[in-house]
């Protein structure tokens, strides 16, 4: 069965830049998506189809997919992105989902 | 507003059965296909399952194939998830999920299944 790999955690220094990584085969070949979950909250899609951004997700949200690897990436970080990111892709039209990557901001 | 809201999480003995509800609102329901996605407690997003538009088509991850049945009436803008032979490894929090432009777009606020004796 298809799996995707992230890291457990990344940590950032405020105003800085966090990248999350998300790892599959061919995951390129593939659109990837990308939910943030805070504490005791249902998860939020940041990126969808690799790089679009919904309504209301601020700029400094965005994504890439290339080769084996889709990366989160975070401009600017503010103390309210420390969340739960998970990584997501369809794999014969079944959801797959990575393991979660921990933000927090120090 | 687009509103996703489940209900019918339960605390049940193992091999017990449950059906979770979930209401949708604020949008055409019967034009998306929907998901159950589960999250047990302290760990990650897990998918569960899908049904199409018209319910003519579904799926289901390994774990609960042959045990979970997805359903829903887009009369009632309703969808199901019927849970026979629970186990203890089913215990999480259930989500209702949207699917729409390659993506998981609205999520409920989940219910709570705990399987245990």
């Amino acid at each position: 069965s298809y799996e995707l790999t992230q890291p457990p955690s990344v940590s950032v220094s405020p105003g800085q830049t966090a990248s999350i990584t998300c790892s599959g085969d061919k995951l390129g070949n593939k659109y990837a998506s990308w939910y943030q979950q805070k504490p005791g909250q249902s998860p939020v899609v940041v990126i969808y189809q690799d790089t679009k951004r919904p309504s209301g997700i601020p700029e400094r949200f965005s994504g890439s997919n290339s080769g084996n690897t889709a990366t989160l990436t975070i401009s600017g970080t503010q103390a309210m992105d420390e969340a739960d990111y998970y990584c997501q892709a369809w794999d014969n039209s079944t959801a797959v989902f990575g393991g979660g990557t921990r933000l927090t901001v120090l | 507003e687009v509103q996703l809201v489940e209900s019918g999480g339960d605390l049940v003995q193992p091999g017990g059965s449950l059906r979770l509800s979930c209401a949708a609102s604020g949008f055409t329901f019967s034009s998306y296909w929907m998901h159950w996605v589960r999250q047990g407690p302290g760990k990650g997003l897990v998918w569960v399952s899908r049904i199409n538009t018209d319910g003519s088509s579904t799926r289901y991850a390994g774990s609960v194939k042959g045990r979970f049945t997805i359903s829903r009436d887009n009369a009632k803008n309703t969808l199901y998830l019927q849970m026979n032979s629970l186990r203890a490894e089913d215990t999480a929090v259930y989500y209702c999920v949207r699917s729409g432009l390659d993506a998981f777009d609205v999520w409920g606020q989940g219910t709570m299944v705990t399987v245990s004796s």
